[in-house]
């Protein structure tokens, strides 16, 4: 079956620009979660859906950070007024209950110029 | 608050050599859950390995194997006999209980020489 997928691969933008960077987890699974992948900071949590529970965004790091998962699959991951700061990779993973461990997509990589 | 620390930036080998990784990690639950990832130059995180912190039996995956210690909140990994192909970065996991959010660590860059 399909991995975890990720889009855009790639995305350049300019400061001050919002962007919303989409994740499609494995089929099947319940959990959703973003991380984020920085030389500076390592590999963060930013945020977690489980089923229908509210979400634990205890990682996210202001409120130009929000997530969505519609329907219990894709989630978007939205970035408003970006700053320098906020490039990095940032991954998705699911994992459910019958599955050891949490699978990552290939991740989007950001830039803001 | 959980924690969890590589010490080894960098480890360079030689082909054939064997080699540890070291995980310590910090925790107040008495409940959690030890992973290890591989990230290899494509950039893609792949699941090696989930212990639980009742399960303090060793594990030998071919040439892996993982040496967990509660005594020593340790969760070692030793690849044998190295391949070119292990080169990449690894990183160890933390989790208060399964299907929480994972702590990782700084991760261990491995360069392994032919």
């Amino acid at each position: 079956g399909a991995g975890v997928s990720q889009s855009p691969s790639n995305k350049v933008t300019e400061k001050g620009k919002d962007v919303e960077l989409r994740c499609d987890p494995i089929s099947g699974h319940t959990a959703l979660y973003w991380y984020r992948q920085s030389l500076g900071q390592g590999l963060e949590f930013l945020i977690y859906f489980q089923g229908n529970s509210a979400p634990d965004k205890s990682g996210l790091p202001s409120d130009r950070f929000s997530a969505e998962r519609t329907g219990g699959s894709v989630s978007t991951l939205t970035i408003q007024r970006t700053q320098q700061e906020d490039s990095a990779v940032y991954l998705c993973a699911s994992s459910s209950g019958l599955v050891r461990g949490q699978f990552f997509g290939p991740g989007t990589r950001l830039t803001v110029l | 608050a959980q924690k969890v620390t590589q010490a080894q930036t960098e480890i360079s080998v030689v082909e054939k050599e064997d080699v540890t990784l070291d995980c310590v990690y910090e925790t107040r639950d008495t409940t959690y859950y030890l992973f290890w990832y591989k990230q290899p130059p494509s950039g893609e995180l792949v699941f090696l390995i989930r212990r639980n912190s009742f399960d303090e039996q060793n594990e030998i995956s071919g040439r892996y194997s993982w040496n967990f210690q509660k005594s020593t909140s340790s969760f070692n990994f030793t690849i044998t006999a190295s391949q070119v192909v292990d080169s990449a970065v690894y990183f160890c996991a933390l989790s208060a209980k399964y299907g929480n959010k994972l702590v990782f660590g700084a991760g261990t860059i491995l360069r392994v020489k032919s």
